[in-house]
């Protein structure tokens, strides 16, 4: 049981490149989440699924797109990245209406 | 307004030490709440939930008081193995309203 898995866990892009952070689940979760992670400021929500098929915008979406492709992965794609999305990005994901999260290892982005 | 504050801390403890986090919060309607236990560069992991009640885990103890809008943890025969970032998270019962404090530091020294 891998729980939630992340790939890649670390990428370098330049600005303006495009990429796609891929997140798995194997808990039978129907709800996913994407964060991103800087110092001093916390983990803040980017987006979150509540089914598959159904996405909703959380605190920080701006330059970001999301697929939720079944009820197994949730997709956050960078279309144009910028030296501001470098960060860390934790993909989480939990019971419908238990709000307990489970997250995955991490993906660190570098935009140069 | 920040919605959920912490002090960073770093807080330095001895082996064996009681230690006690607080975590304030802006939203009175905030429903559900959590403590996660992050160590250096790894994901967070959730260490308890909090009940209106308090509850309890081994040496663990979370309290929630909501006229006072904060939530509390208190480690006990703290262990070299305590030591991480402790982050209080608040959360509306929305799916998209999750809110992470930015985490205190916990060191405990042989």
């Amino acid at each position: 049981n891998a729980g939630v898995t992340q790939t890649p866990k670390f990428q370098v892009l330049k600005t303006g490149q495009s990429m796609t952070l891929q997140c798995a689940q194997d808990m039978n979760h129907n709800s996913m989440y994407w964060y991103r992670q800087d110092p001093g400021m916390g983990l803040r929500l980017i987006y979150y699924s509540a089914s598959e098929g159904t996405t909703d915008k959380g605190e920080v979406p701006n330059g970001y797109n999301v697929s939720r492709l079944n009820k197994r992965e949730f997709s956050l794609r960078l279309e144009s990245a910028a030296p501001s999305q470098t960060s860390v990005y934790f993909c989480a994901s939990s019971e419908r209406q238990r709000y307990e999260q489970y997250f995955g290892p991490g993906t660190r982005l570098t935009v140069t | 307004r920040k919605e959920v504050e912490q002090d960073p801390g770093p807080f330095n403890v001895p082996e064996g030490a009681t230690v006690a986090f607080n975590c304030t919060y802006s939203n009175s309607a905030s429903q559900s709440f959590f403590w996660y236990r992050q160590d250096c560069r790894k994901e967070p992991k959730l260490l308890m939930s909090v009940y209106s009640s308090g509850n309890e885990d081994g040496r663990f103890t979370a309290q929630l008081n909501r006229a006072s809008q904060y939530i509390s943890l208190l480690i006990r025969d703290s262990k070299l193995s305590d030591s991480a970032t402790y982050l209080c998270v608040v959360t509306l019962n929305t799916g998209n309203q999750f809110y992470f404090g930015t985490g205190t530091s916990l060191t405990v020294i042989p």
